[in-house]
């Protein structure tokens, strides 16, 4: 079946360094969306790409959405404590379902 | 507006003991969702509802049931519990479910001994 693996799982990080996540998808997603969950809480949407090749930014987060549309990357620059949490991508299966990343946790060492 | 609701937020059961988990969303959203957190398995789909009066198997469907009792909302049941099912539960909307951001209930936090 369809599969969408994430890497790293951990990631520490000292405050002020750079993280990068990344996506792979077994089959092409139509969309790929980006969620953050903060310790003991639920996941929150971060943004959408639709795109082939698309890139958005959100203040220090920049995301890329691949050429072949199977993969895609969340880059923080210059993380800061708030960015703690574990990160997740999602695509859609189907015309309803979706597909969740096994999430790449982030942990910012002051 | 709430957003997406679910009770309780913790529950302690002993196996073979059932339950029901409540979800509800005040979004006017058509489709909802159930899923199951379990560490460094991400999230995982139970069952979905596309929309009022359907209802279909995600990819871990086995020892759960559900209803969508309205528009609004989408219980989860477990028959009979397993140790296997402790985990967090999820409950998401999404307005027509095709490719659209989906919301969050803060989760369930459930134990079964």
């Amino acid at each position: 079946g369809q599969q969408v693996m994430q890497i790293p799982q951990y990631q520490h990080v000292q405050e002020g360094e750079d993280f990068t996540t990344y996506c792979n998808s077994s089959t092409t997603l139509s969309n790929i969306q980006w969620y953050k969950q903060r310790p003991g809480g639920h996941p929150v949407f971060l943004i959408q790409l639709v795109k082939s090749g698309e890139v958005k930014k959100q203040k220090r987060l920049t995301f890329q959405f691949g050429e072949a549309k199977k993969n895609s990357s969340l880059h923080i620059t210059a993380t800061q404590t708030t960015d703690v949490g574990t990160y997740f991508c999602a695509g859609p299966v189907g015309t309803y379902k979706y597909i969740f990343g096994t999430g790449t946790r982030l942990k910012v060492l002051a | 507006n709430a957003g997406v609701t679910q009770t309780p937020k913790f529950q302690v059961l002993k196996t073979g003991q059932s339950m029901t988990l409540q979800c509800a969303q005040d979004m006017n959203h058509n489709s909802m969702y159930w899923y199951r957190q379990d560490p460094g398995m991400g999230l995982r789909l139970i069952y979905y509802s596309a929309s009022e009066g359907t209802t279909d198997k995600g990819e871990v469907p086995n020892g759960y049931n559900v209803s969508r009792l309205n528009k609004r909302e989408f219980s989860l049941r477990l028959e009979s519990a397993a140790p296997s099912q402790t985990s967090v539960y999820f409950c998401a909307s999404t307005g027509t479910g095709k490719g659209e951001t989906q919301y969050f209930g803060p989760g369930t936090r459930l134990l079964v001994l």
